[in-house]
């Protein structure tokens, strides 16, 4: 089956520690994205990318880090200088044209972080 | 840039009232329009979504949304709602100003009181 996978659901980390999210996706999809998810908020973009190899702050990218060194791989690292990093995390792809049917992006299962 | 707006954060229905949250976006041009929803405990999932032709899109139990270019809407509607459709409503935008970014809106909670 074609989808998102994330991983783990569940996230539990010390403050000052570094912890990296896995996003994977098998849709052939160009261009991942990584938005938070907080109550009230909506979802809010960290990072995106758009091909191999290049990526883009999103607004809310202080204190996160990504690479793209695959097309169905977007990693995301939230860092001890994210002062907030208590959150639902998702992990997003989609086709980056705009026009035609299938544009829409896809959603994983999320990760949520709990810093202790 | 390009942002999208809900009007309701939380509405609170009773199971056969019928449903209409607001959305709008900021710029025009060409763009791709998206209902999202988010059961407890689950996955987000696209409940319906616009690209070009009719203005009136049905989607998924018994949604539908008219985009409306003149007032940059794309309001969701239901005409009777269900205990089950209580869930988080996204509304989202790619295009325009975003590019191929989707922008998300803040959310509306909707309650259907059994």
């Amino acid at each position: 089956d074609g989808g998102i996978t994330q991983s783990p659901k569940y996230l539990f980390r010390k403050e000052g520690q570094n912890v990296t999210l896995s996003c994977e996706q098998n849709l052939n999809h160009d261009a991942m994205y990584w938005y938070r998810q907080d109550p009230g908020q909506g979802l809010r973009l960290i990072y995106y990318s758009q091909i191999v190899n290049d990526f883009q702050k999103g607004d809310i990218a202080e204190g996160y880090s990504v690479s793209r060194e695959k097309k169905e791989s977007f990693p995301l690292t939230v860092t001890s200088a994210q002062k907030n990093p208590t959150a639902f995390y998702l992990c997003a792809s989609s086709h980056t044209r705009i026009r035609g049917w299938d544009t829409e992006a896809f959603f994983g299962q999320g990760t949520r972080l709990t810093v202790v | 840039a390009q942002s999208v707006s809900q009007h309701n954060h939380h509405v609170i229905l009773s199971e056969a009232a019928s449903l209409e949250l607001g959305c709008n976006y900021s710029y025009g041009g060409t763009v791709n329009l998206f209902w999202y929803v988010q059961y407890p405990g689950q996955h987000l999932q696209l409940l319906l979504k616009y690209f070009s032709g009719d203005p009136l899109v049905k989607g998924i139990k018994g949604f539908e949304a008219e985009f409306i270019k003149s007032k940059f809407s794309f309001n969701l509607r239901k005409p009777s709602v269900q205990w089950s459709d209580t869930a988080e409503y996204f509304c989202a935008v790619k295009g325009g100003t975003g590019g191929f970014k989707t922008i998300f809106g803040a959310g509306t909670r909707l309650f259907v009181k059994a």
